[in-house]
């Protein structure tokens, strides 16, 4: 069963702080992964988009990292800010296919 | 540029009541949409797709239905809401044409049946 899991549920950091958060997927055949941004009451937003052959891609303070091999990616937050509070949502897509595979998410809460 | 649309952004709704939620698109032509709902704390669960017009497959059993009369248009229904029909529901768009593109969301709808 195609499958996307997020650790941690959620996580409590400080403001300025860094983060990696985890994800893992069984989704096959695998066509590229994502990473979203879902503030409170907001529709999720792009952050990054890696295919199998990516390792690593960056966004500004955001950079998320693709093992195709072992099926793993994270995403790491420099410098963590205030407006970093959010849900992050880890999403697969499936090869030659719409559907998009969704983790839970990891709520991140940034406190000053 | 291209935007996405949905309103009514807050409703409660009595069990029982009917449900009509809309999804407008601009910028784009012949979009695949998407309706998927958040319950809370969970990931999203698509409900409904379509590739264009009058096209409308279905992901998940239950009371509710999607139509699209129009090439930008998507409408999420339901003749009598559940209590568990509460969550976010939230529309999405990607380009037509082809398939695993990304997907743009809207600002989402937040419906309580009470």
């Amino acid at each position: 069963k195609n499958q996307v899991e997020q650790s941690p549920q959620s996580l409590i950091i400080l403001e300025g702080k860094n983060c990696t958060l985890q994800c893992n997927y069984t989704v096959s055949p695998f066509s590229n992964l994502r990473w979203y941004k879902q503030d409170t009451g907001r529709g999720p937003v792009s952050l990054t988009i890696m295919t199998f052959s990516e390792n690593t891609k960056s966004n500004g303070r955001y950079t998320a990292t693709l093992d195709a091999d072992t099926k793993q990616s994270s995403l790491h937050i420099t410098a963590s800010q205030l407006s970093d509070s959010a849900s992050y949502i880890c999403v697969v897509t499936e090869w030659s296919s719409y559907k998009l595979i969704f983790g839970s998410g990891t709520r991140l809460l940034v406190r000053p | 540029s291209q935007t996405i649309h949905q309103w009514p952004a807050t409703l409660v709704q009595p069990v029982g009541s009917p449900l009509s939620l809309e999804c407008t698109v601009e910028g784009t032509s012949n979009p695949n949409l998407y309706w998927y709902r958040q319950a809370a704390g969970r990931g999203l669960q698509l409900l409904f797709y379509s590739v264009g017009i009058g096209q409308i497959s279905s992901e998940v059993p239950q009371n509710l239905s999607a139509s699209r009369p129009q090439d930008r248009q998507f409408i999420l229904s339901s003749k009598k809401l559940l209590l568990s029909d509460s969550g976010f529901y939230l529309c999405a768009w990607s380009s037509g044409g082809g398939v695993g593109g990304e997907q743009f969301f809207g600002p989402g709808t937040r419906l309580t049946v009470l």
